[in-house]
């Protein structure tokens, strides 16, 4: 059974700050995909990395995939307000269903 | 891109009864996906709904609780049967990954509370 372990899962920062979110297995992925969600709406993609060792930027966002395509992790730089929401890794599984992480509720305290 | 339209958006539901969502998605699509959400946590997949065949449920889901019906390639129903408070959760549907790497959208979520 492939799983997906998503750390930490409560996150309250101030902003300006920076964070990490680590998502991690045992097993391979064919790709991963970091989404982002806000209450009351379903989750929207943000990145998908399929490459060992991709690093890929978006805007303040830094999303990087490890070299045995086992990890992932979300960087967010000076973090805002407008950050705030619940952070999901998903990975691709063998059978072309989507694995998701416990996900991440990132708080950025203005 | 998708469009997914999911409702009812919330409902309050008494114990015994049963609730339907449905989903309808602007563009054909092979796979339809149902997940369970609790608030703040992440999405547990209920079922895999084909068109023209029997929806594919994941362990700890049976279909006597959660049919779903697919009559449509732009068309998908989840009903939770015989509610009780521990079915009070969000439901979401989903559409893709339809190939490697691609995106799944979500419909809003329907927030169901059983009294």
């Amino acid at each position: 059974t492939q799983l997906l372990e998503q750390s930490p899962q409560f996150l309250s920062i101030q902003e300006g700050e920076n964070l990490t979110v680590y998502c991690n297995s045992s097993s391979v992925f064919s790709s991963l995909q970091w989404y982002r969600q806000e209450p009351g709406e379903g989750p929207v993609l943000l990145v998908t990395v399929v490459t060992g060792g991709e690093v890929k930027k978006l805007k303040r966002l830094t999303f990087q995939f490890g070299d045995a395509r086992k990890d992932s992790s979300l960087h967010i730089t000076a973090a805002q307000p407008g950050d705030t929401g619940l952070y999901l890794c998903a990975g691709s599984s063998n059978t072309g269903k989507l694995i998701f992480g416990q996900g991440t509720t990132l708080q950025v305290k203005p | 891109s998708a469009v997914i339209s999911q409702k009812p958006s919330r409902d309050i539901c008494q114990r015994g009864t049963s609730l339907t969502i449905q989903c309808q998605v602007d563009s054909q699509v092979t796979m339809m996906f149902w997940y369970r959400q609790q608030p703040g946590q992440s999405l547990t997949l209920i079922a895999t709904a084909n068109q023209g065949s029997e929806a594919t449920y994941e362990s700890g889901f049976v279909i006597d609780k959660f049919p779903i019906s697919r009559p449509n390639l732009t068309f998908s129903t989840l009903t939770v049967s015989n509610m009780s408070p521990e079915d009070s959760s969000i439901y979401l549907c989903s559409v893709g990954p339809q190939g490697f790497g691609t995106e799944a959208f979500f419909g809003q979520g329907t927030r169901l509370t059983v009294v």
